[in-house]
């Protein structure tokens, strides 16, 4: 089983640039997380998909971030216009529904990040 | 709001134990985690914990809940090299299908 692949593994731009993460969640997994780890600090959660629908976006830390899920497979993160403090690590995870969540969080499962750097 | 606290560094030699740990604040947390982040790698699943447990053993891996507290602790035993990585504690916050909230992740070196 392929697990979750985010996409760049690494990106630089430019204050005011605009950049797009792209995660691709396990497959048949239901929800679909972002988290974000700024330098030195904790993971914070972002935003959490059902399917296409967006269950819980109290984390997004302003209007400069917009994350789609189209079509409840692959999930989008866009950051528009990058400010410094965006730089950090983006992390996906992605979990089976509701009925399926057992072990918890065996099946929550974390990519390997995107390292952003805005310069 | 919620929030996990740990300490940010520990250095042990090869051969000693570990032991990172965390407190939590969300008394109704049902699962505490431990993740490990290798360099460049993602997060990846350690050990998690039932809140009606006060202690899980995995091979070289020691979990202890102290609830009343909201203590949770994270053993390693007979530490290696490759045990080089940040540890990070977490508490799922919602209900089974709900985020994590994260400590700052704690960065275990361990020398030869």
């Amino acid at each position: 089983e392929a697990g979750v692949t985010q996409f760049p593994s690494h990106s630089v731009i430019e204050k005011g640039q605009t950049v797009t993460l792209r995660c691709d969640p396990i497959s048949g997994h239901d929800n679909l997380y972002w988290y974000r780890r700024v330098m030195g600090k904790e993971i914070k959660f972002l935003l959490h998909f059902v399917k296409e629908s967006k269950q819980d976006e109290s984390g997004m830390p302003n209007n400069r971030f917009l994350a789609e899920r189209t079509g409840g497979t692959y999930s989008t993160l866009k950051v528009q216009p990058a400010e410094l403090e965006d730089s950090g690590v983006y992390f996906c995870a992605s979990s089976p529904g509701q009925l399926m969540a057992f072990p918890p969080n065996y099946g929550y499962t974390f990519g390997s990040g995107t390292r952003l750097t805005v310069v | 709001g919620e929030d996990v606290e740990q300490s940010l560094f520990l250095s042990v030699r090869e051969g000693d134990s570990s032991v990172i740990n965390c407190t939590y604040t969300d008394s109704s947390s049902t699962y505490l985690y431990w993740y490990k982040q290798e360099p460049g790698a993602g997060l990846q699943l350690l050990t998690y914990i039932f809140s009606n447990m006060d202690m899980k053993q995995d091979q070289r891996l020691t979990v202890l809940l102290n609830k009343k507290d909201k203590h949770l602790s994270l053993r390693i035993a007979d530490t290696q090299t490759g045990d080089s990585a940040i540890y990070f504690c977490a508490e799922k916050y919602g209900g089974s299908q709900g985020n994590l909230i994260f400590g700052k992740g704690t960065k275990l070196s361990v020398k030869p």
